[in-house]
């Protein structure tokens, strides 16, 4: 069975600061997203990342993969209270399906403070 | 770009109601969608993958008679939650893939209580 795992689970961190949220997962990956959701909102797709040695930037996060670890990386620059939410990373598999199947980590909750 | 809408957004009613909720695919057509469920701070967890003009594949532990599913057009998929009861609460979110193998888009959610 797939299981991801994110850690932390909570992060506080002040503002101006850098941080790295971490993703493991059990099996082979087809590929990896990172989402973020807002407090009673649904998901919006952050990153996308296909094979190993990728690395994706937007803004201050930026989001890498190594496949031989099978562990993805979402690491926060300079953090601003505008980042404040929950992170969810997600690991796809085909599984010889047409459409395939997402399973998540358990998120992140990101709180940015002054 | 590809929108998925889903409705309502927040629904509220009594126990032993039966509450359905709606996903379409705006423009583009999806034979395949997916039903999750989120417990407040907990991750989102895959109840079913709903197939146009089949029956939809239930995840384990998830109760079929409970969760009914029916995915009759290209562009609709409808989760039923039947007699519904308070720990049926929950965000339930639909995603469809635009493309095969392409990422998801998820629905805005919707907010299910039950009194």
């Amino acid at each position: 069975e797939l299981k991801v795992e994110q850690n932390p689970l909570f992060l506080s961190m002040q503002e101006g600061k850098n941080y790295t949220i971490y993703c493991n997962y059990s099996t082979t990956s087809d590929r990896l997203y990172w989402y973020r959701q807002d407090p009673g909102k649904s998901l919006e797709s952050l990153f996308v990342l296909l094979s190993n040695g990728a690395v994706k930037q937007e803004g201050r996060l930026m989001a890498s993969l190594d496949t031989k670890a099978r562990l993805s990386t979402l690491h926060i620059t300079a953090a601003v209270h505008d980042l404040s939410a929950t992170y969810f990373c997600a690991s796809f598999n085909a599984g010889g399906t047409s459409y395939g199947k997402l399973t998540f980590g358990q998120g992140t909750i990101l709180t940015v403070h002054p | 770009g590809a929108v998925v809408s889903q409705h309502p957004s927040w629904v509220i009613c009594k126990s032993g109601t039966s509450v359905k909720i709606e996903c379409r695919s705006l423009d583009f057509q999806a034979t395949t969608m997916f039903w999750y469920r989120q417990f407040p701070k907990q991750s989102l967890m895959l109840m079913a993958t709903s197939n146009e003009g089949s029956k939809a594949t239930y995840e384990q532990g998830v109760e079929k008679d409970k969760f009914l599913i029916n995915h009759a057009s290209l562009t609709l998929s409808t989760l039923t939650v039947t007699s519904a009861h308070p720990e049926d609460s929950s965000f339930y979110i639909c995603s469809a893939p635009y493309q095969q193998n392409q990422p998801q888009h998820f629905g805005d959610g919707t907010r299910l209580s039950i009194l």
